[in-house]
């Protein structure tokens, strides 16, 4: 079945360190973001791509670096730069970005210890 | 600045109940998504509107663009849809904003 597969579901780092969150799809969609989730927050957007080899920061990008190699996958690193990197982190994708059938990964929850 | 609220913020039912979970927005929207958040965490995508009503088993959402309201319905509600259900409107700058999610506990 086609899907997102996120991983890894729980992720421990140190302060400091720079730490890789993968999100891969075999859906053949055009379009992947990442989104932050916050206790009591609603989902905000980290980047997003909506064709490969290009991707736009969008409302929250400070501290986060993202590329699109290739379609199937769209990994954000999470830099040492970030302030309060430990949060929920959703990947999503859809057809297109007009097309608004969007799948949504299972999620990673990151703690920065 | 685009606003979605939910209400309400928590829920609690008993199994058999019928459920509705409100979401209002403050401007245009092309399109209005209701998601469902497990404890996992991962989030399905249950409807996908812009006009009118749609309904899928026990779930029914509808959509008002002129008074900017959209509801979801449960009807038999049943443990297993213990959940967090969020409303995320697609605005006309093809971004999701996501509300804040209604916890909905459902007791036998």
């Amino acid at each position: 079945d086609g899907g997102i597969t996120q991983s890894p579901k729980y992720l421990f780092r140190k302060e400091g360190q720079n730490v890789t969150l993968s999100c891969e799809q075999n859906l053949n969609h055009d379009a992947m973001y990442w989104y932050r989730q916050d206790p009591g927050q609603g989902l905000r957007l980290i980047y997003y791509s909506q064709i490969v080899n290009d991707f736009q920061k969008g409302d929250i990008a400070e501290g986060y670096s993202v590329s699109r190699e290739k379609k199937e996958s769209f990994p954000l690193t999470v830099t040492s730069a970030q302030k309060n990197p430990t949060a929920f982190y959703l990947c999503a994708s859809s057809p297109d970005r007009a097309n608004y059938g969007y799948t949504f990964g299972s999620g990673t929850r990151l703690t920065v210890v | 600045k685009n606003e979605v609220e939910q209400s309400p913020q928590n829920l609690t039912a008993q199994e058999g109940e019928f459920i509705t979970i409100n979401c209002s927005y403050s401007v245009g929207i092309s399109a209005l998504h209701w998601l469902q958040q497990h404890p996992g965490g991962g989030i399905v995508s249950l409807f996908m509107l812009s006009s009118g009503k749609k309904k899928h088993g026990r779930l029914i959402a509808t959509i008002n663009i002129q008074e900017k309201h959209s509801s979801l319905h449960i009807t038999a509600s049943h443990p297993r849809d213990s959940a967090v259900y969020i409303c995320a409107p697609t605005f006309n700058t093809d971004k999701l904003i996501f509300g804040t999610g209604t916890r909905l506990q459902v007791f036998p």
